[in-house]
């Protein structure tokens, strides 16, 4: 089967750095990815990670370790703005069967 | 333009009707999918299809049908409504071969089943 875990909430003020961990035990893999959903939207594409290491956007950044089973995505001088849902997700595989199995997400709200 | 898009984007409806979502997407993508998004905003697969072929059916009740006319269009029909089929479903398609394979995602359509 599929898992995917990741805290269900976290808060953080303005300016701070967050960061969203994500565990994951999957038959296959092909890759980790990132997506953002703000209330009553639906979700974007943040980042991927195929190999381990850190993936540098912006103010956002993606970790992945293959051998741990574990990513985060870090957040960095937050903004009203990034208060949303952030969903990591766990593709199996590499072809038109490849399914995209998704956490239940992170209820990020940032404070002034 | 809009990538990916959905309609209509709120039904509301009785327990036992029927009902269709259409999805269409203008991406040039070969795989489009139908997610399920529950109350507590668990994101599930329910079927994709890949140039108007059936790829996944994730263990969906016979109730729901999907269908795609062409590689652009991927529409779901469920019959039979339920209350538990109460949710946002996605609509979402994806390039094949290039770069991550993302998913991108239509804006939702909220079914309620009173």
């Amino acid at each position: 089967g599929q898992n995917i875990d990741q805290p269900t909430e976290m808060t953080a003020t303005e300016g701070a750095i967050v960061q969203i961990n994500c565990t994951y035990q999957t038959s296959g893999f092909n890759g980790l990815f990132w997506y953002q959903q703000h209330a009553g939207e639906a979700p974007t594409f943040l980042s991927y990670n195929v190999l381990d290491g850190l993936e540098e956007k912006g103010r956002f950044s993606s970790f992945l370790s293959r051998s741990k089973g574990y990513s985060y995505l870090l957040l960095k001088e937050l903004q009203m703005k990034d208060s949303a849902s952030y969903l990591c997700a766990v593709g199996d595989r590499g072809s038109t069967l490849g399914r995209l199995y998704f956490g239940r997400g992170t209820q990020l709200t940032v404070w002034p | 333009d809009t990538a990916v898009s959905q309609t209509p984007k709120y039904l509301v409806t009785q327990m036992g009707n029927d009902k269709s979502i259409k999805c269409e997407q203008n991406l040039g993508h070969d795989t489009m999918y139908w997610y399920k998004q529950d109350s507590k905003k668990f994101l599930k697969i329910m079927f994709s299809y890949n140039n108007k072929e059936l790829i996944i059916n994730e263990t969906v009740p016979n109730r729901f049908s999907p269908k795609s006319p062409d590689k652009a269009h991927l529409n779901l029909h469920i019959n039979s409504l339920e209350l538990g089929d109460s949710a946002v479903y996605f609509c979402a398609s994806r390039r094949e071969g290039q770069g991550p394979g993302e998913l991108f995602f239509g804006e939702g359509s909220r079914l309620t089943v009173l």
